[in-house]
């Protein structure tokens, strides 16, 4: 099976900051990597797919990038509506494993 | 609008099962790859199971696998997941997702979730 690190774990921050949160599989995968945002008594909400594409919606201080084994998900600048929980996650093969995640909160 | 709604969660002993349902609508349903995910209290997101569109493609996380089994009826537009051996290691909310592109072969790209049910393995 595929695993997933993140790093780093959890990270402080101003608004207006410049963030990189990275994510590395144990093997290639492509470009079969996708984040997440996630946020207390809500449901997940997709950011980017296939490492770099954003999805419908996403604000475009979010940016993805990486191939193979090493991706990093960047916010240009942060914003108050930003401080949760971010997830990469494999899509290259069953099971799909995500990150165990990255806390972003306010410094 | 596309709606993802899941029931079925429960209190539940371990050794039991369980059958979990996730009822979609506003998209055609037989196109797209569906997804279970959990939740553990205070834990991150879990992939537990996956079909693919055409019910060629099915996975399960090595923690599930050989206890629980993913099916869909796309006659009904539903998604289920029967969890059979239940642990205490299973508590978690548990969400149905779909995937963002048509007829897509890769596990995850989930663009729409519900808002979860909660299955609680307690004695």
């Amino acid at each position: 099976d595929i695993q997933m690190t993140q790093s780093p774990s959890s990270l402080s921050a101003s608004v207006g900051d410049r963030i990189s949160i990275t994510c590395r599989a144990s093997q290639s995968i492509g470009n079969y990597l996708t984040w997440y945002q996630h946020k207390p008594g809500t449901v997940p909400k997709l950011l980017i797919y296939a490492a770099s594409n954003l999805y419908s919606g996403v604000p475009s201080r979010f940016s993805g990038s990486g191939s193979g084994t090493d991706f990093t998900l960047t916010i240009s600048s942060l914003q108050p509506e930003d401080f949760a929980v971010y997830y990469c996650q494999q899509t290259y093969s069953a099971p799909s494993t995500f990150g165990p995640g990255t806390k972003v909160h306010i410094k | 609008e596309v709606q993802l709604v899941e029931s079925g969660g429960d209190l539940v002993q371990p050794g039991r099962s369980l059958r979990l349902s996730c009822a979609a609508s506003g998209f055609t349903f037989d196109d797209y790859a569906m997804h279970w995910v959990r939740q553990a209290p205070g834990k991150g997101l879990e992939w537990v199971s996956g079909i693919s569109w055409k019910n060629v493609s099915i996975g399960y996380a090595d923690s599930v696998k050989g206890r629980f089994t993913i099916s869909r009826d796309n006659a009904k537009n539903s998604l289920y997941l029967q969890m059979n051996s239940l642990t205490v290691e299973d508590t978690a909310l548990y969400f149905c997702a779909k995937t963002l592109s048509r007829g897509s072969t890769n596990w995850g790209d989930m663009d729409v979730w519900g808002k979860g049910t909660t299955v609680t393995v307690s004695s």
